[in-house]
């Protein structure tokens, strides 16, 4: 199974600044994605992570906001820019492992971000 | 109501019982997943079932998937304090054709085994 690490595993950041999570994954992998997961609700997909190439990013969540490199199979970021209070959430790297019959997902740790 | 809604929201029973939850969800799948989450941490996949699958079982685990009432439900059998951790089922929406391994999760079942 691959295992995904992700950091830091928590901040407490000013509001107006940005933080960037990295996510590293252990084996080679097709799909990379960032999930968003508000308190105490369900995970919500931010984008998917291409490969040497702008990231996909589902409704709701831009660039400007969420910036996505993955430079290359196993290493994606994720910025969370110009910080608010309604961004304290955790955020999940996962990643899809290659093979049309590995449908699932593997998760980071996640990072749980506060916003001041 | 959104794709994939869980219930009961929180479910509390005591070591040893069986702890059933409940997913619905709104579109055509190629298949559903569950996952565990310990803590607000990473998740955990448990276990998956396709859409032309109706039951499936890994351990202490029976999944039940019912595509004509577009539900599935979760089902740990001889529950431990160690299951107590938030469960989420996933649906990967692409019916028939390639897994992207986009999914969307429920809203989770919040589990508490009390020992």
């Amino acid at each position: 199974s691959a295992v995904i690490s992700q950091k830091p595993s928590r901040d407490i950041c000013q509001r107006g600044t940005s933080l960037t999570i990295q996510c590293q994954v252990d084996s080679q992998v097709t799909m990379m994605f960032w999930y968003r997961q508000q308190p105490g609700q369900s995970l919500t997909l931010i984008a998917t992570a291409n490969q040497g190439s702008e990231a996909t990013y589902e409704s709701g969540f831009v660039i400007d906001k969420f910036p996505i490199s993955r430079p290359n199979l196993t290493f994606s970021t994720l910025t969370v820019s110009n910080m608010s209070p309604e961004d304290s959430s955790i955020y999940l790297c996962s990643a899809k492992r290659r093979g049309t019959t590995n449908e699932k997902l593997f998760f980071g740790s996640g990072t749980q971000l506060s916003v001041l | 109501s959104q794709q994939g809604e869980e219930d009961p929201q929180a479910l509390s029973i005591q070591e040893g019982e069986n702890a059933t939850m409940n997913c619905s969800y709104k579109t055509s799948i190629n298949n559903l997943q569950w996952y565990r989450q310990n803590s607000g941490r990473g998740l955990v996949h448990l276990i998956l079932i396709r859409s032309n699958e109706r039951e499936k079982h890994s351990g202490r685990l029976r999944v039940t998937l019912d595509t004509s009432k577009k539900s599935s439900s979760l089902l740990i059998t001889a529950s431990r304090a160690a299951d107590t951790a938030s469960y989420f089922c996933a649906t990967d929406p692409n019916a028939g054709g390639t897994s992207y391994g986009k999914l969307t999760f429920g809203q989770g079942t919040i589990l508490t085994v009390h020992p």
